[in-house]
């Protein structure tokens, strides 16, 4: 089982505040993928990574995956109450299976 | 399209009962598969579904039994349900086990005392 470290685990910050987070592994995955999570509900994808080195940008949020596709992460400009959720991150793997990360809580305080 | 649905919502099981756990999708994805989400342990994988007939196991599949008779549906069966399969359990979905997104339902939360 390949082993997705997510840091940190809980992140408070002020609204307007920017912040980043973290998906590291010592695996090689060919896709990475970033969901957020809110309480009492089912993941939602964000964004699917897949080259080296890839940088997508959904309105506020940055992400990156590593150039060696171990790792990635996830930068949030100016942050808002509406970002406030679980961000998991989940690598594919040779064998095709996504394999997720423990989660980074994030909680944005107006 | 209602996506992916999951009854019930909540449920409390004694020790030893069983039950099954309900998903449906009305999407006709090919790939299903069900997750357990519990703190600190992130979403792990059950058993999972590539087409309608075809199921395999996942990460952590002892204690649960799945059938896929049709592409809708993917139902999870708990045999004897024990304490340590507390847990919140989501169902979900996508065209194919590749890059696609992959649909989550809203989850069952699910306690045995």
């Amino acid at each position: 089982t390949q082993l997705l470290e997510q840091s940190p685990q809980f992140l408070s910050i002020q609204e307007g505040e920017n912040l980043t987070v973290y998906c590291n592994s010592s695996s090689v995955f060919s896709s990475l993928q970033w969901y957020r999570q809110e309480p009492g509900e089912g993941p939602v994808l964000l964004v699917t990574v897949v080259t080296g080195g890839e940088v997508k940008k959904l309105k506020r949020l940055t992400f990156q995956f590593g150039d060696a596709r171990k790792d990635s992460s996830l930068h949030i400009t100016a942050a808002q109450t509406g970002d406030t959720g679980l961000y998991l991150c989940a690598g594919r793997s040779g064998n095709n299976r996504l394999a997720f990360g423990k989660g980074n809580q994030v909680v944005v305080i107006p | 399209n209602a996506g992916v649905t999951q009854t019930p919502k909540f449920q409390v099981l004694k020790t030893g009962q069983s039950m099954t756990l309900q998903c449906a999708q009305d999407m006709n994805h090919e790939y299903m598969s069900w997750y357990r989400q519990d703190p600190g342990m992130g979403l792990r994988l059950i058993h999972y579904s590539v087409g309608a007939g075809i199921t395999d196991q996942g990460e952590v599949p002892n204690g649960y039994n799945v059938s896929r008779s049709t592409t809708e549906d993917f139902p999870l069966r708990l045999l004897s349900a024990a304490p340590s399969q507390t847990s919140v359990y989501f169902c979900a979905s996508s065209y194919s086990n590749s890059r696609n997104q992959q649909f989550f339902g809203p989850g069952t939360r699910l306690t045995v005392l």
